[in-house]
């Protein structure tokens, strides 16, 4: 079980926006830096998001990040079809000395 | 550009072993932790295990601990996991990932398949 929480779907059609939500199972998110991940089957999972609102060179500025109280929420906006993936949260908790991930929630692009 | 290429994958029978490498590339291997990764078929993300840059520091999964050893060789920019008394659900893509930061898995390598069967 995870200790991240995650829907495990969203849709939107093209050019739409969507947020994906990931909270925190144990205790306030606030005190942990959440990453995003954009995940193909078969190929390497991407960093798209990181230190909850951090984007790596080469990600476009229609992915965001934000954080606030109990959970972590992933924005894209401009929609397209090639968003279509899996997308996770995760982070390092320091409590637990392990990595952590949540379940996963599969983006469709109607 | 950073490469990190896993191998080693491959079809066990359940209590068997099997050896991962992670080659790494394209930064200073031996300033950055390391971790595995996987990906059982239609679940999600799960970590496994965690070693710091020098080796002084090393986490496992509950789900793996005892039987899994993760090392690392900086002189030949090379990560491993030692996987012994496999199991069924052990069955998954193995990818190892790069740690930026403290809490941020940077870069990916594209995964070996291990599979558990009899």
């Amino acid at each position: 079980q995870s200790v991240l929480t995650q829907p495990p779907s969203v849709s939107a059609a093209p050019g739409q926006k969507v947020t994906i939500s990931c909270s925190r199972s144990s205790s306030n998110i606030g005190n942990i830096y959440v990453s995003w991940y954009q995940h193909l089957p078969g190929t390497a999972p991407k960093l798209l998001i990181y230190e909850n609102d951090k984007r790596p060179s080469g990600i476009p500025d229609r992915f965001s990040g934000s954080k606030s109280g109990t959970s972590a929420t992933l924005g894209i906006t401009g929609l397209q079809t090639g968003d279509e993936a899996d997308y996770y949260c995760g982070t390092w908790d320091s409590s637990l000395s392990a990595g952590v991930f949540g379940g996963g929630t599969k983006l469709t692009v109607l | 550009d950073v490469q990190l290429v896993e191998s080693g994958g491959g079809l066990v029978k359940p209590g068997g072993s099997l050896r991962l490498s992670c080659a790494a590339s394209g930064f200073t291997f031996s300033s950055y932790s390391m971790n595995w990764v996987r990906q059982a078929p239609g679940k999600g993300l799960e970590w496994v295990s965690s070693i710091s840059s020098s080796s002084s520091y090393i986490y496992y999964a509950d789900s793996v601990k005892g039987r899994f050893t993760i090392s690392r060789d900086n002189a030949k920019n090379s990560l491993y996991l030692q996987m012994n008394s496999l199991r069924a659900e052990d069955t998954a893509v193995y990818y190892c990932a790069r740690v930026m930061g403290g809490t941020t898995f940077d870069y990916w390598g594209q995964g070996t398949l291990v599979t558990v069967s009899s």
